[in-house]
This record gives C-alpha cells, sequence and structure tokens, in this order.
C-alpha cells in the first residue's frame, strides 16, 4: 500500500497570506489527524476528522481549519498567517475504529515558513 | 492532565550500548503508548506500541516497558546501532470518547549513537 502523501512539500508565505495543505491517507484509512511540528512546542494535535466530520480539535486558533472529503483526503487551511507558524505540518491516517485507538501512519510533513 | 512528560531531551550511547528514554503520563484514560522514530527531514515512524493490559514488549530490539500504578513507560533500545541516532518521540491517547485520533506527544529525545 502507498504510504500517506502530502502536498505540497514546501511553502513560503508572508504574514497575513492564507495556506492550504493537503493530505491523502493510506487507502482504505476513514481518519485523518493533523500535527503541527516545532522546535519549541514539539508535536502538538490540530484535529481529526473521521468520515468527513471533525471528531476531535486540539487547542490552536480558529485560523486553523480543515475538512476532509468523501474519498477521505484531508485538508487543512490556515488564514492570516502569522510568523509563529512557521513549522513542520504532519498528517497521520489510521483505520480509527470507533471507540478504539489504532496506529497513526504519519506522511512526510509540509514545511511551511511564513515571512 | 493531558500532558507526556518524556526524559532526557539528549541521549548520547556509545556502539553497542543501551538506550532507556522514558515517559511519564497523568491521564489514567489514556490506553496506548506507542513510540515513534523520526528522521531529519522525515514524518515520525512507528516504533513499538503497548497497551497496559502488558507490563513489558519486545520486538526486536526495542522493548517497552510498562509500570501502570506509576504511570510510566520507556523505550530500551539494545545493542545501539550508529543507524538508531534519530528523535524518538512518546506519544499517549484515549480510545474513550472517540479520542483515539488525538495523539499526545512527549518532547523528544534526541538520541546520538557514537561508532
Amino acid at each position: 500500500k502507498a504510504g500517506v502523501t502530502q502536498t505540497p512539500r514546501y511553502l513560503i508565505k508572508t504574514r497575513g497570506q492564507q495556506v492550504t495543505l493537503s493530505c491523502s491517507p493510506i487507502s482504505g484509512h476513514r481518519s485523518v489527524s493533523w500535527y503541527q511540528q516545532t522546535p519549541g512546542q514539539g508535536l502538538q494535535f490540530l484535529f481529526e476528522y473521521f468520515s468527513e466530520t471533525q471528531r476531535n480539535k486540539g487547542n490552536f486558533p480558529g485560523r486553523f481549519s480543515g475538512r476532509q472529503f468523501s474519498n477521505s483526503r484531508s485538508e487543512m487551511n490556515v488564514s492570516t498567517l502569522e510568523l509563529g507558524d512557521s513549522a513542520l505540518y504532519l498528517c497521520a491516517s489510521s483505520s480509527a475504529p470507533t471507540g478504539g485507538t489504532d496506529t497513526q501512519y504519519f506522511g512526510p510533513g509540509t514545511r511551511l515558513t511564513v515571512l | 492532565q493531558q500532558q507526556v512528560k518524556q526524559s532526557p531531551q539528549s541521549l548520547i550511547v556509545q556502539k553497542g550500548g543501551i538506550s532507556i528514554i522514558n515517559c511519564a503520563y497523568e491521564n489514567t484514560a489514556f490506553d496506548y503508548f506507542p513510540w515513534y522514530q523520526q528522521f531529519p527531514g522525515k514524518g515520525p515512524a512507528l516504533l513499538i506500541a503497548i497497551r497496559p493490559d502488558v507490563s513489558e514488549k519486545k520486538e526486536g530490539r526495542f522493548t517497552i516497558s510498562f509500570n501502570k500504578s506509576a504511570k510510566q513507560f520507556s523505550l530500551h533500545i539494545m545493542d545501539s546501532q550508529p543507524g538508531d541516532s534519530a528523535t524518538y518521540f512518546c506519544a499517549a491517547s484515549s480510545g474513550r470518547d472517540n479520542q483515539g485520533g488525538k495523539l499526545i506527544f512527549g518532547q523528544g529525545t534526541e538520541l546520538s549513537v557514537k561508532p
């Protein structure tokens, strides 16, 4: 099976702009979770989507949003970019049974730089 | 209560030695504890995972020890090799209330194995 893919791999934006990142999960996986990775804060959970619905949300401002499509592909959007949004954005997919936990498989990430 | 504390922050081990990384948690609802390995420029990759119904799990040179009463778990890498040099993250999640897609990560340990 192909792994989790993320596009684009690298992105440079300026403050105030918005950005959309894309994630294609492993075939058959219905859950997609997004994480932000920075040297200072480490890996932080943004949100999880399952069957096109946001199932969990982390402690990030409303500028961070996401969605999931019927084929389980997911996008996350960051509006009004700030310098502090510079990070590696990772998505992970899992089969995620209802009420249980399952292995999350990570993509290579999108490196976002905000100037 | 959602935190996972990981130590040490960095670790230097000689080739052939044992690398030990420790994690502690507070949320007793956590029921899944994976360890991830991350190389520079890559996404985290699952190394090994454990659930609280067992106290130890071994896969090749990697062993997780789990102490439910102390709310601690650790990763042991036996016969450490230079190729093991990477950043290691412990994580935890709870299957309760459909929170399984939300991994809480430790701060990471940068392991360097000297030849």
